[in-house]
């Protein structure tokens, strides 16, 4: 099952530069998206979320972008911290009523190097 | 701010027994979740519950499995006869009113390890 895909499984970035993480998807009907962020010995940890009407959604230094027609969805961080280095994960429901099951993508790790 | 709690961190079990998993979800939420991880894999849905009955469940949450909540604040995973693949983290999760988009707050996970 690859409903949600991220092809990169680590990244390292320079500590002030820009951290660019991508996630891929499948399936049409999911309308809801969410990135999680995850240090070791850790549950996931809500970062952002975007709906499909949108295409973008910012929160400080984290900006989603959503690309509906090439079901793509990044995520960046500016600037990068040090304490930005954890395991990414990209999620995804469908549904419209909000609160559905998410599916998750395999993750990325991102290292800010400093 | 508010978190989801689970307990224990860690346990270990003898395949075939009973196992509780417990998690205090955040107090003012609606619906709550079980995810888990196999080691080296997808995070993974296994339950949702709402107005105090399963809304969803996946394939892997089979007869074994089963959810409760007790009480106004604990939420419970039971597994009634533990296997080997069984071994993996366990994640509780909730989120808040219903018919709007709420992301879910993940607790910090049980691992559950059988011997």
């Amino acid at each position: 099952d690859q409903q949600v895909k991220q092809n990169s499984p680590s990244l390292s970035v320079q500590e002030g530069r820009i951290s660019i993480l991508n996630c891929d998807y499948t399936n049409s009907m999911f309308d809801y998206f969410l990135w999680y962020k995850k240090y070791p010995a850790e549950g996931p940890t809500f970062l952002i979320s975007i709906s499909s009407i949108k295409d973008k959604n910012e929160d400080g230094r984290f900006t989603v972008f959503l690309n509906k027609s090439a079901k793509h969805l990044s995520l960046h961080i500016v600037p990068s911290q040090p304490g930005d280095s954890a395991v990414y994960f990209c999620a995804a429901s469908a549904g419209g009523f909000g609160n559905e099951k998410l599916t998750f993508g395999t993750g990325t790790r991102l290292t800010i190097i400093p | 701010e508010p978190e989801v709690t689970q307990t224990p961190s860690h346990q270990v079990t003898q395949m075939g027994q009973e196992v509780i998993l417990r998690c205090v979800p955040i107090s003012n939420h609606l619906y709550f979740y079980w995810y888990r991880q196999i080691l080296g894999q997808k995070v993974e849905f296994l339950v949702s519950f709402y107005n105090n009955e399963i809304s969803e469940k996946s394939e892997i949450f089979d007869d074994q499995f089963s959810v409760e909540r007790p009480d106004g604040s604990n939420f419970t995973l039971k597994i009634r006869s533990t296997k080997l693949e069984d071994s993996a983290m366990y994640f509780c999760a909730s989120s808040g009113r219903a018919y709007s988009n709420q992301p879910q707050h993940f607790g910090d996970g049980t691992r559950l390890s059988i011997l």
